[in-house]
C-alpha cells in the first residue's frame, strides 16, 4: 500500500500547479484520500478532501476558491490544483490516505511530499 | 473555528517518560490522532482514536484523553524518538491539527 507523488515543482507568482497522488495496493475508492501541506519550519495545514468513491469534496475555508481536488478513478490517482499562487505557498504538499473506509478519521498512509517553491 | 494547543517543545533524558498534550475545547467528544514526523519525511500515525497503535508502532507509545486535554505518552524515550508530534481531530469535517511538539531528547 502507497501513494506516490509527483515531482517538485518551481512556480511564478499568479500561476498555478497541479500535484498528484498515485495510489497502489489497496482499492483507490474505498479510501479518502487527504490534501496537507506543510511550510518551511510551519506546522501541518489541511487543505482538503476527497471521497474517491463518489467524489464529493471539503475544502478548508482557508483555500476555498483557491483549491480544487479531484481524482481519476481509471488510474488510481488524486489530484490536487492550487491557483493564483505566491510566496506563501511555497510548502511541501501531501496526500494522505484515511485509515478507514467510512472516512473522518485517522491518515494511515502518507505520500511522499511534493515540493512547491513559487518565486519570481 | 476549532483550535488544538499544544506546547512547543518538550525535552527528556533518554529512558524517562515524556508527556506531550493536545488541548482542545471538550476534546475528549473527540477521536484524537498523532502523527511523528521527523525532518524530510513525512508524518507517521503512532496513535489513532484516542489510544490505539497502528501495527508497527512500539508500546511504548501511548494516548489518553480526557475533559479539554488528550496526551500522547512515550515511555522508555530513544534517541530515535526526537522528532515533532502532531495532534489531529475532525471538526464538523474539517480536519484540525495542532501546531506541533518538538519532543528533544537530552
Amino acid at each position: 500500500v502507497q501513494l506516490v507523488q509527483s515531482g517538485a515543482e518551481v512556480k511564478k507568482p499568479g500561476a498555478s500547479v497541479n500535484v498528484s497522488c498515485k495510489a497502489s495496493g489497496y482499492t483507490f475508492t474505498s479510501y479518502t484520500i487527504q490534501w496537507v501541506r506543510q511550510a518551511p519550519g510551519q506546522s501541518l495545514e489541511w487543505m482538503g478532501w476527497i471521497n474517491t468513491g463518489n467524489g464529493y469534496t471539503k475544502y478548508s475555508q482557508k483555500f476555498q476558491g483557491r483549491v480544487t481536488i479531484t481524482r481519476d478513478t481509471s488510474a488510481s490517482t488524486g489530484y490536487m490544483h492550487l491557483s493564483s499562487l505566491r510566496s506563501e505557498d511555497t510548502a511541501v504538499y501531501f496526500c494522505a490516505r484515511d485509515r478507514v473506509v467510512i472516512g473522518n478519521d485517522a491518515f494511515d498512509i502518507w505520500g511522499q511530499g511534493t515540493v512547491v517553491t513559487v518565486s519570481s | 473555528s476549532y483550535v488544538l494547543s499544544q506546547p512547543p517543545s518538550v525535552a527528556v533524558a533518554p529512558g524517562q517518560t515524556a508527556r506531550i498534550t493536545c488541548g482542545g475545547n471538550d476534546i475528549v467528544s473527540k477521536s484524537v490522532h498523532w502523527y511523528q514526523q521527523k525532518p524530510g519525511q513525512a508524518p507517521v500515525l503512532v496513535v489513532y482514536d484516542d489510544r490505539d497503535r497502528p501495527s508497527g508502532i512500539p508500546e511504548r507509545f501511548s494516548g489518553s484523553n480526557s475533559g479539554n486535554t488528550a496526551t500522547l505518552t512515550i515511555n522508555r524515550v530513544e534517541a530515535g524518538d526526537e522528532a515533532d508530534y502532531y495532534c489531529h481531530v475532525y471538526d464538523s469535517k474539517n480536519v484540525i491539527f495542532g501546531g506541533g511538539t518538538k519532543l528533544t531528547v537530552l
